[in-house]
């Protein structure tokens, strides 16, 4: 079937270390996203990528860092520069927006939820 | 800036009951829009979306939404609540291309409960 997975599930990071987080879409879609989830505060947007080995900072950018080597994948690092980096981090993605047809939905995957010790 | 307000953070409604979800948005133009729901700990699934047209949508699981341009809102209903329904729910507005905001900017949320 096709989806977005995301692993690991759980993760937990001391202080100061760097984290990536996987995020692997079989969906052929262009564009993938990365947003931050905190209660009460909904999805607030991190880095996104509408083609390959191209990608944009979102609302929150700052002490995270992607890459986007290949259609199928857009891991982001939690570096140690992120002041609060405890959250439930969730990638998405979608075909590319292209004139009207540019509303297209996103597709999420399963959630990471990092926490730091 | 396009922004997404959904005013109740918390509802509780009696199993059978009806349901309805407040979204107001705030576009310069017709907005695309969008109901997802989440379950804990899981991702985000799509209920319906508008994108133009008819202003009564339908979407899954027996929900639908009505788009009114007038009031810069998109709530979300449903005549009759199951136990199953209780999550959380996320109102969102689209991107349009050329305005350089190519995400979806989501609410903050509505967490229903559903007591039985």
């Amino acid at each position: 079937d096709g989806g977005i997975t995301q692993s690991p599930k759980y993760l937990f990071r001391k202080e100061g270390q760097n984290v990536t987080l996987s995020c692997e879409q079989n969906l052929n879609h262009d564009a993938m996203y990365w947003y931050r989830q905190d209660p009460g505060q909904g999805l607030r947007l991190i880095y996104y990528s509408q083609i390959v080995n191209d990608f944009q900072k979102g609302d929150i950018a700052e002490g995270y860092s992607v890459s986007r080597e290949k259609k199928e994948s857009f891991p982001l690092t939690v570096t140690s520069a992120q002041k609060n980096p405890t959250a439930f981090y969730l990638c998405a993605s979608r075909v590319t927006l292209t004139g009207t047809s540019g509303a297209g939905e996103l597709f999420f995957g399963e959630g990471s939820r990092l926490t730091v010790l | 800036a396009q922004s997404v307000t959904q005013p109740d953070i918390h509802i509780t409604v009696s199993e059978g009951a009806s349901l309805e979800l407040r979204c107001n948005y705030s576009y310069g133009a017709t907005p695309y829009l969008f109901w997802y729901v989440q379950s804990p700990g899981q991702g985000l699934q799509l209920l319906l979306k508008y994108f133009s047209g008819d202003t009564l949508v339908q979407g899954i699981k027996g929900f639908e939404a009505e788009f009114k341009r007038s009031q810069s809102s998109f709530n979300l209903r449903k005549p009759s609540v199951h136990w199953s329904d209780a999550a959380e729910y996320f109102c969102a507005v689209g991107a349009i291309p050329g305005t350089g905001r190519r995400a979806l900017t989501f609410g903050s949320g509505t967490r229903l409960q559903v007591q039985p």
